[in-house]
C-alpha cells in the first residue's frame, strides 16, 4: 500500500520568510498528525487532526504556525514568519484512528537562514 | 515530557540479539508500551507494543516485567539495516490529553559487521 507522502523533502528558506508543507496521509486513515524533530531530539506533536476537525494543537506555535484539513484527506502546515530555531524535520503521520498505530512520512527538512 | 528512560546507545554485532532497555516505573494501568524505531533520514516506524503480556511479532519481541515498571525490545538476529533509534513511549489506551504519541531522545543502536 502507499505510505504517507510529503513534499517538498528539502527547503531552506531565510528567516521572516513562509513556507508550506504539504501531506498526503494513507488512504482511509481518519487520524493525521504533524510532528516537529530537531535535531538530537525526538519528534514533538505540534498538531492532530480528525477527519478535518483539530484533536490538539496545544503545542503548535499559534502565533506563526498554522495548518489545515480542509476536506478530511491532504493537509498542509504553514510557517510566517520563519525564525531561524525553527529548523528542523516535519514529519506528518497518520492512522485509521486515534488509538491505532501512526505510520510517518520521510519528513520534510527545513533550513531557515 | 516523556514517561521513559532508555540508554542513549548501545552497540550490537550483526547476527546476535539485540536487547534493547526501558524503564517507566510510573506507568499506569491503562497505560501501554509502544515501541517505535527511526533509520537515518526516515520518519519512525512502529514496531510493536504491549500492556501486561509478553508479545511477539515479525520485527521482534517485547518483554514486559511482572510489575511493568521495565521493558526490553528483543530483536532476535540483528542485521546492519537495524541500526536506528529506537524509542520507547507510553501511551494510556484511549483518550484524555496524555493520549498522545510523545516520543523522548530514545537509544541509538548501531548493529557492526
Amino acid at each position: 500500500e502507499a505510505g504517507v507522502a510529503q513534499s517538498p523533502r528539502y527547503k531552506i528558506i531565510e528567516k521572516r520568510q513562509s513556507v508550506a508543507f504539504w501531506c498526503n496521509p494513507i488512504s482511509g486513515h481518519a487520524t493525521l498528525y504533524w510532528y516537529q524533530q530537531i535535531l538530537g531530539q525526538g519528534p514533538k506533536l505540534l498538531i492532530q487532526f480528525q477527519n478535518n476537525g483539530v484533536v490538539d494543537d496545544s503545542q503548535l506555535p499559534k502565533d506563526r504556525f498554522s495548518a489545515e484539513r480542509l476536506k478530511g484527506v491532504d493537509s498542509t502546515l504553514k510557517i510566517q514568519p520563519a525564525k531561524l530555531e525553527d529548523s528542523a524535520v516535519y514529519l506528518c503521520a497518520s492512522s485509521f484512528g486515534t488509538d491505532e498505530k501512526l505510520f510517518f512520512g520521510s519528513g520534510t527538512q527545513l533550513s531557515v537562514l | 515530557d516523556a514517561k521513559t528512560t532508555q540508554p542513549p546507545s548501545m552497540d550490537c554485532a550483526e547476527g546476535r540479539a539485540a536487547n534493547l532497555p526501558c524503564n517507566h516505573s510510573t506507568i499506569s494501568g491503562n497505560e501501554y508500551v509502544y515501541w517505535y524505531r527511526q533509520i537515518h533520514s526516515q520518519g519512525p516506524q512502529y514496531i510493536i507494543h504491549g500492556l501486561k503480556n509478553n508479545e511477539t511479532n515479525e520485527m521482534a519481541s517485547l518483554i514486559i516485567t511482572e510489575d511493568r515498571k521495565s521493558s526490553t525490545l528483543i530483536l532476535p538476529h540483528a542485521t546492519l539495516r537495524d541500526t536506528a533509534v529506537y524509542y520507547c513511549i507510553v501511551r494510556p489506551l484511549s483518550g484524555g490529553s496524555n493520549y498522545k504519541l510523545t516520543f523522548g531522545k530514545g537509544t541509538l543502536l548501531t548493529v557492526n559487521p
